[in-house]
C-alpha cells in the first residue's frame, strides 16, 4: 500500500465553481500534511499546510484534515483559470511521501 | 519561505558528455535533499535520496553509475548525469527537506536537460 494516494483525476470544473481534491494515507501516526501546486513545465511550489485535525483556511484555499478517517482535502473555491494544475499532497517526513498528483483544469 | 537553488536552468549537451546539476539550500541548512526526473505529462519521479555526508539512496531503476550524487556540505547536492543519452533529456528537480518536525519539502525551480 502507497503511503499516499490521491484521486488521480483529470479534474475539470468550470469557473467559479469549487475544486475538491483528495488524499488518503497509511500512516496514522503521520502529523503534517502539505498541499503543493504544479504548472505544466515548472516544479511544485507549496501553497498549503496542516497539522491538525480540521480545516485550515488560506484565502480561497482550504485544506481538511482528518486524521481518524486518515484523509486530508484540498477545496478550492471560486475557481480561476490559473488554478489549472496538477496538485501534489504530501505527507511530511524525511522520506518521500508524496501522491501522485490530480490535474485539475478550470474551464473559463 | 525558504529557498531552494538550481543551476544551471536549462543545459543542452552532446549525447556522451556529462552534465553537473548543483542544488543549494540558500537559508537553510538541508540534512536531505531530494533529486526527481520529470518527463513531460508525468508525474514527479523520485530519483534518489541524497544525505549529507553519506552514500545516496537510490530509487529501484535508477543507475547509480549514470546519476552520480554527492552532498558534500549541508547546502549543497550535486547531480551528475554521466555519458547522457538523448533518453535522460527531462526536467530534474531537487528538493530540500530543513529536518525540522515538519518536514516540508523546498523545491528548487528545475534544471531542463536537452541531450542533442
Amino acid at each position: 500500500q502507497k503511503e499516499v494516494e490521491q484521486n488521480s483525476g483529470p479534474l475539470s470544473v468550470p469557473e467559479g465553481a469549487i475544486a475538491s481534491l483528495n488524499c488518503t494515507y497509511s500512516d496514522r501516526g503521520s502529523q503534517s500534511f502539505f498541499w503543493y501546486r504544479q504548472y505544466s513545465g515548472k516544479s511544485p511550489e507549496l501553497i498549503m499546510s496542516i497539522y491538525s485535525n480540521g480545516d485550515k483556511e488560506d484565502g480561497r484555499f482550504t485544506a481538511q484534515l482528518n486524521k481518524a478517517s486518515q484523509y486530508v482535502s484540498l477545496l478550492i473555491r471560486d475557481s480561476q483559470p490559473s488554478d489549472s494544475a496538477t496538485y501534489l499532497c504530501y505527507r511530511g517526513g524525511n522520506q518521500f511521501y508524496f501522491g501522485t498528483g490530480t490535474s485539475l483544469t478550470v474551464i473559463p | 519561505g525558504a529557498v531552494v537553488s538550481q543551476h544551471p536552468s536549462r543545459v543542452i549537451c552532446k549525447s556522451g558528455t556529462s552534465v553537473k546539476i548543483e542544488c543549494r539550500s540558500l537559508d537553510f541548512q538541508a540534512t536531505t535533499m531530494f533529486w526527481y526526473r520529470q518527463f513531460p505529462k508525468q508525474s514527479l519521479m523520485l530519483m534518489a535520496t541524497s544525505n549529507e555526508g553519506s552514500k545516496a539512496t537510490y530509487e529501484q531503476g535508477v543507475e547509480k553509475d549514470k546519476f552520480l550524487i554527492n552532498h558534500a556540505s549541508l547546502t549543497l547536492s550535486t547531480l551528475t548525469v554521466t555519458s547522457a543519452h538523448p533518453e535522460d533529456s527531462s526536467f530534474y528537480i531537487c528538493s530540500a527537506n530543513s529536518g525540522g518536525l515538519a518536514g516540508e519539502q523546498y523545491f528548487g525551480p528545475g534544471t531542463r536537460l536537452t541531450v542533442t
